[in-house]
């Protein structure tokens, strides 16, 4: 258990309205990570951060912003959600380049 | 960019057997894990594996970096090994995490 929770854990909202997703760490770890999980695609990176204030985009940023003010906290915003971003949501750190994930975020968008 | 394919997408095994899953990968990586996601959608590390073999309990891999894939082995399968085994990797020379994901096998044990 590398301490990783994610709130809330699940959520239903309407197209159009802004949605922000948290990441919370207890060790310290540098790297943090979201991904998005549909299914046919797997898990795909959404943005990552290398440190407080560090971050940078991965394979499906559009429509997605991140911020990091604290080494323990990722947060993850949906500025104006549309139904494609109806997904389960995973944060995960790296620890020794070995990635742990937290339980997960059901995000329904209507 | 990298693509990863697994093989094979699904399985279905008796309680007791041996099984090899298959992560082909298209370019040179660093960095190559696999992870299982149980039936509740908890994701758990299994293997950092960009080369060689390691083994925990009735798990082991292989990673042959020279060659391109890596093989995951379960033997004596229980019926909580169900679940889907994803491979994941970072190109060359990446060192930030940035994995790409394979599509996933799903297992299912029967009793």
């Amino acid at each position: 258990d590398a301490g990783i929770t994610q709130s809330p854990r699940h959520k239903v909202t309407e197209t159009g309205t802004p949605v922000t997703l948290r990441c919370h760490q207890t060790e310290n770890h540098r790297y943090m990570y979201w991904y998005r999980q549909d299914p046919g695609h797997g898990l795909r990176l959404i943005h990552y951060s290398y440190g407080v204030k560090d971050t940078d985009k991965g394979e499906v940023s559009d429509g997605y912003s991140v911020s990091r003010s604290k080494t323990e906290d990722f947060l993850l915003t949906l500025e104006s959600a549309t139904s494609s971003q109806t997904s389960v949501y995973f944060c995960a750190i790296s620890e020794q380049e070995t990635q742990y994930f937290g339980p997960g975020t059901r995000l329904l968008v209507l | 960019g990298i693509q990863v394919e697994q093989s094979p997408p699904d399985l279905i095994l008796q309680e007791g057997a041996n099984s090899t899953l298959r992560c082909n990968f298209s370019d040179s990586v660093n960095n190559l894990q696999w992870f299982h996601q149980n039936p509740w959608g908890q994701l758990i590390n299994l293997f950092y594996i960009p080369s060689g073999t390691k083994q925990n309990g009735r798990l082991s891999a292989t990673t042959v970096a020279t060659e391109r894939y890596s093989l995951l082995y379960i033997s004596s399968s229980q019926t909580t090994d169900s679940g889907v085994y994803f491979c994941a990797v970072e190109r060359t020379p990446g060192n930030t995490g940035k994995l790409i994901f394979g599509q996933g096998t799903t297992l299912q044990v029967k009793p």
